[in-house]
């Protein structure tokens, strides 16, 4: 069974820095594509990064590029998201989603809060 | 980038068809790809390609697509039907982006 588990949302304030991790089992990590998406309270869902399966390829919304960092570890079969200059319209739950030319599996998402 | 548009609300009567469309330019170049969203639940994927299903999805749920248009049927709507759906695609001007739609709320009257 596919799985992904992501974990490291929370309160931040304006400026601050916060890691998301999402583990990952039940499928050969190594072999796909991820992503991150976000959405607002009660907004929808906006792209926010994707990886390659190595990590050698990357991609932004430009709302995030340079403050955004998407990596991952095969070897940890873990992916992650470094937010750094966080502003108040970067609150959102944040999902970690897997790519079969598709996204087709999604993990439950955790809340990040930008406020002082 | 790109911009996929679609319906903010629609109703459907228990056990009749509702469509939902979704609109953009990206639709000419990729198949869309539809989630349904329950609240406070993650998006759960519907349909994809052309026309297809993963395993689980009921049969009453199909796909289609004409020029910038792509569309989610749900054929005899079921009240656990009722829920937020987005279409998704890549962005086709020459960014690696993907896109997700402005979402569409269903009600199961």
């Amino acid at each position: 069974e596919v799985q992904l588990v992501e974990s490291g949302g929370g309160l931040v304030q304006p400026g601050g820095s916060l890691r998301l991790s999402c583990a990952a089992s039940g499928f050969t990590f190594s072999s796909y594509w991820m992503h991150w998406v976000r959405q607002a309270p009660g907004k929808g869902l906006v792209w926010v990064s994707r990886i390659n399966s190595d990590g050698s390829s990357t991609s932004y919304a430009d709302s995030v590029k340079g403050r955004f960092t998407i990596s991952r570890d095969n070897a940890k079969n873990t992916l992650y998201l470094q937010m750094n200059s966080l502003r108040a319209e970067d609150t959102a739950v944040y999902y970690c989603a897997r790519d079969f030319q598709i996204i087709d599996y999604w993990g439950q998402g955790t809340l990040v809060t930008v406020s002082s | 980038s790109s911009e996929l548009t679609q319906d903010p609300a629609v109703s459907v009567a228990l056990g009749q068809t509702v469509r939902i469309t979704c609109q953009g330019d990206s639709l000419r170049s990729y198949y869309a790809s539809w989630y349904q969203q329950k609240p406070g639940q993650a998006p759960v994927l519907v349909i994809y390609g052309k026309n297809n299903r993963p395993s689980g999805i009921p049969d009453r749920f199909s796909g289609s697509s004409s020029g910038n248009t792509a569309s989610l049927t749900i054929t005899g709507a079921q009240a656990e039907d009722e829920a937020d759906y987005y279409c998704n695609s890549r962005d086709s001007s020459g960014n690696p982006y993907y896109v997700f739609g402005t979402g569409t709320k269903v009600t199961v009257l």
